[in-house]
């Protein structure tokens, strides 16, 4: 069973604080990774999707790169303003597995005033 | 722009019963899939439709059924509830595969079966 691993968990930073989060995954027959912003109350928005070794990808003051030979993805968020505060979703998609995104269970960000 | 609409919203069932979840995209996209969101764990695909017309299994399909109606809409069905089906559905919609394109997603249909 393939198994995409988000880390940490969760995070609380004050305002203005840089902060980046891991998503680790078999590299294995890899073909994609997806990163999504997910608000409470609200349904899942892409932010970035990654297909190449070494793949970088910016976004205001998110940014994103991939490493498809050791398997992680590094996403980064600059100067963390409290709009951020969100669940932060990594997901795989594998050659064979046709349609299927595999996620991993997200980071949960809370920046504070 | 609706972009992912699914209905209903909230639903409570006994064990037993049977329901359908709606779902309907109105961005031309191809691809539409649903998912379920349970405590502690990933999102994990139910079913897929990567074309009008055709359906496939997703990781997580015993107990429900799937309908890809037309291009626009691709319906949920549970036909005898259990408890074990209570979570949170999400449709989703992609333009094409998801190796290339990002998902879109609807607010999610919250699912409790007593």
């Amino acid at each position: 069973i393939l198994n995409v691993e988000q880390s940490p968990q969760s995070l609380h930073v004050q305002e203005g604080d840089s902060t980046n989060f891991t998503c680790s995954f078999p590299s294995s027959n890899f073909y994609a990774l997806h990163w999504y912003r997910w608000e409470t109350a609200k349904s899942p928005e892409a932010l970035f999707v990654m297909t190449l070794n070494g793949d970088e990808k910016k976004k205001g003051r998110i940014s994103a790169t991939l490493n498809t030979k050791e398997g992680y993805s590094y996403l980064y968020i600059k100067g963390s303003q409290p709009e951020d505060s969100a669940t932060y979703l990594c997901a795989c998609h594998y050659g064979g597995s046709q349609g299927n995104l595999i996620f991993g269970k997200g980071t949960k960000l809370s920046v504070k005033p | 722009n609706a972009g992912v609409t699914q209905t209903p919203k909230f639903q409570v069932l006994k064990t037993g019963q049977s329901m359908t979840l709606q779902c309907a995209q109105d961005m031309n996209h191809n691809s539409m899939y649903w998912y379920r969101q349970d405590p502690g764990m990933g999102l994990r695909l139910i079913y897929y439709s990567a074309s009008e017309g055709t359906t496939d299994k997703g990781e997580v399909p015993n107990g429900y059924n799937v309908s890809r109606l037309n291009k626009r809409e691709f319906s949920l069905r549970l036909e005898s509830a259990a408890p074990s089906q209570t979570s949170v559905y999400f449709c989703a919609s992609s333009k094409d595969r998801v190796n290339t394109g990002e998902l879109f997603f609807g607010e999610g249909s919250r699912l409790t079966v007593l």
